[in-house]
């Protein structure tokens, strides 16, 4: 069965370093999302993605955050300049078209 | 933004026994998702509702889409060990749209032995 898959399973940045969080999502899907959840609370929308360009995005993606389609498979998300806060579990999910989205298992990243 | 009131936060239930947990929002939502979280997981699609009123059924869970597009219940029949984790309920404005979903804050089920 088809999967989101993401990388790395766990990040350990510093402060104010740049981070890849990196995801493939399912192969014929064409909508691409990045949440994030920080411990222990609930899982926040961050952005999404349609037809190469971001479609919408929240409040919590601010000028720091990036996401980028670089080939037929990869979706990315960059965070600029690390803060304490932006520690959290990263979400991908993806979904074909007016349906049910379907998430990946994460990526665990941890800013010092 | 829109807020999703989820309720109960945690049930400690025992083995066999059925599970009710339901979600509220003060705005319509046009599709209601359950989701499943097992710890240092991702949400796991459970049960998808499109259409007002609409029950659906996946084995032993059973999830409604309110009349009035403004909540869900997701009811689990005869609880096993591994229905023990975080259920979500999320909801998405627009159906076939980019929109991100909302999340409630989540419903930890724990199975007393």
């Amino acid at each position: 069965e088809p999967e989101v898959t993401q990388t790395p399973s766990h990040q350990v940045t510093q402060m104010g370093q740049e981070v890849i969080l990196r995801c493939v999502p399912i192969s014929n899907h064409l909508y691409f999302y990045w949440y994030r959840q920080i411990l222990g609370q609930k899982v926040e929308f961050l952005v999404s993605f349609y037809n190469n360009e971001i479609s919408e995005k929240s409040e919590i993606f601010d000028d720091q955050f990036s996401v980028e389609r670089p080939d037929g498979s990869n979706f990315t998300l960059k965070i600029r300049s690390t803060k304490l806060e932006d520690s959290a579990m990263y979400f991908c999910a993806s979904k074909w078209g007016g349906y049910e989205q379907y998430f990946g298992p994460g990526t665990r990243l941890t800013v010092t | 933004g829109q807020q999703l009131n989820q309720s109960p936060q945690s049930m400690f239930i025992q083995e066999g026994e059925d599970v009710s947990m339901n979600c509220t929002s003060s705005s319509i939502f046009n599709t209601w998702l359950w989701y499943k979280q097992d710890p240092g997981e991702g949400p796991v699609l459970l049960i998808a509702l499109y259409k007002a009123g609409e029950l659906t059924s996946n084995g032993r869970l059973t999830a409604q889409f309110g009349i009035t597009r403004k909540d869900s219940f997701l009811n689990i029949s005869a609880s096993i060990p591994s229905d023990v984790g975080i259920y979500f309920c999320a909801g998405q404005l627009m159906t076939g749209g980019a929109d991100g979903l909302t999340f409630g804050k989540g419903t930890h089920l724990i199975i007393q032995p």
